[in-house]
Order: C-alpha cells, then structure tokens, then sequence
C-alpha cells in the first residue's frame, strides 16, 4: 500500500541554513499539493504542482520558498535561509487527476525545528 | 473570503456517548466538503467527500452530512480508538486555483474508556 511518502519525517536546521523536503506522491497519482500547519493553527494551502509544472502558488511566501516537481523523482519544497517562524509540521498531498473534486491524500509530514 | 469554522474546539466523551462535530462554511461557491482524522504526529487521514446539500456518507461509527451552510460529523457510540483531531475542508469556487482546500481549525475529540 504506497500512500504518500515524505521526507525526512523530522529535520532540525539553524537559523540561515536551508531545508529541503521531499515527497513521493501515492502510484499514479501526478498532482502534488504542499500546506504547512504551524503549532496551534490549521492546515495552510502553499502551493499546487504537476509534473514539471507549478500550477498555483498563491499560499506560498514570496521569498525563502520555493517548489518543484520534477518529470523524475519526488517533489521538492526548499527553504532557504531558515528563520525560527518557519518551524512547522510540512504535509505534502497527491490527487489522481487534479479535478477540483479530486480527494487529496495526505502523507505523515515533515516536522521542521528551526534552532 | 472563505472560511471553515469547527465547534466545538475540543469535546470529551464517555465511551458510547454519541455526539455531533460541526463544520460551518462561508464560501462563494462550494465543489465538496472534506472530512479528515488526524492522529497526534501524523497526516490527516481521509474519511468523507460531500458535494451537494442533502448527501449523507457513512463508515462504521461515523456519518457526515451536509447542508447549504454546514456540515456535521456525527459519531455513534464512539470507542477510545476514535480520539482524534477531525479536520474539516472545503474545495471553494473562489478565483485561482479551485484545488486548494480550506481547512477549519478542527475538533479535538477524546473518547474517555
């Protein structure tokens, strides 16, 4: 059973060094969708992908963040120059088709301790 | 500007106590309504895809239903293995991208043995 994979499930970095988290969307899925839940809030949509393609990054910083889904291996959520306020649980979603009624499954996340 | 509202924040429950979790929604348009588990340390799991006032869908103890403000997940004779947070999500028909889903704070449910 190949749900979403992501990792590393937890990453430590200091302040100004970069994070780089990966995810391997479920099989046969091809839509991959990034959200961040910082302590005590919910889920924040970040950015929505297909292979090669960035479709809709309307939740993600402007600066640090950046994405990728390349046409081999797994999406890639890079944060660059790491700050204590980015310290967050990264989850990571697939969809089959991208349809707005598609389900979208979560993987077991990413937690980010910034030092 | 869209928004999901969960009530209430946290709920604790006997065992075999049953009860209802709520989801209100203000969006411009709404193409389904997602209900989610989400276990300490790990990722929402799905549970429920609503799309029109009206629909009903049920899985063992739970049963989630929806009208054209709300929706409520509704739990029968709940058991200590469904303590969880319940996340609730709406797929808006506002501007951009129609597939992000906007997530409500969710309900931290603690079922008591």
């Amino acid at each position: 059973n190949a749900g979403v994979m992501q990792n590393p499930r937890h990453l430590v970095r200091r302040r100004g060094q970069e994070a780089r988290l990966r995810c391997s969307p479920m099989k046969g899925h091809s839509h991959v969708y990034w959200y961040r839940q910082l302590p005590e809030e919910g889920l924040k949509f970040m950015v929505y992908l297909q292979k090669e393609n960035i479709i809709d990054e309307s939740g993600m910083p402007k600066e640090r963040f950046s994405a990728e889904f390349p046409k081999e291996g797994p999406s890639i959520l890079r944060i660059q120059q790491v700050v204590r306020g980015d310290s967050a649980a990264y989850f990571c979603a697939s969809s089959q088709r991208g349809a707005s009624t598609d389900t979208q499954y979560f993987g077991p996340g990413t937690r980010l301790t910034v030092l | 500007e869209d928004q999901v509202t969960q009530s209430p924040e946290a709920l604790r429950l006997q065992e075999g106590e049953s009860s209802s979790l709520n989801c209100s929604y203000t969006v411009s348009g709404l193409r389904g309504l997602f209900w989610y588990r989400q276990d300490p340390g790990k990722g929402p799991e799905f549970l429920f895809t609503l799309y029109s006032a009206g629909e009903e869908k049920e899985k063992e103890r739970l049963k989630a239903t929806l009208t054209k403000k709300e929706s409520f997940l509704h739990i029968t004779a709940p058991k200590p293995e469904d303590s969880a947070t319940y996340l609730c999500a709406v797929h808006p028909l506002s501007s951009g991208s129609a597939r992000q889903l906007t997530f409500g704070s969710g309900t931290q449910l603690t079922v008591l043995p």
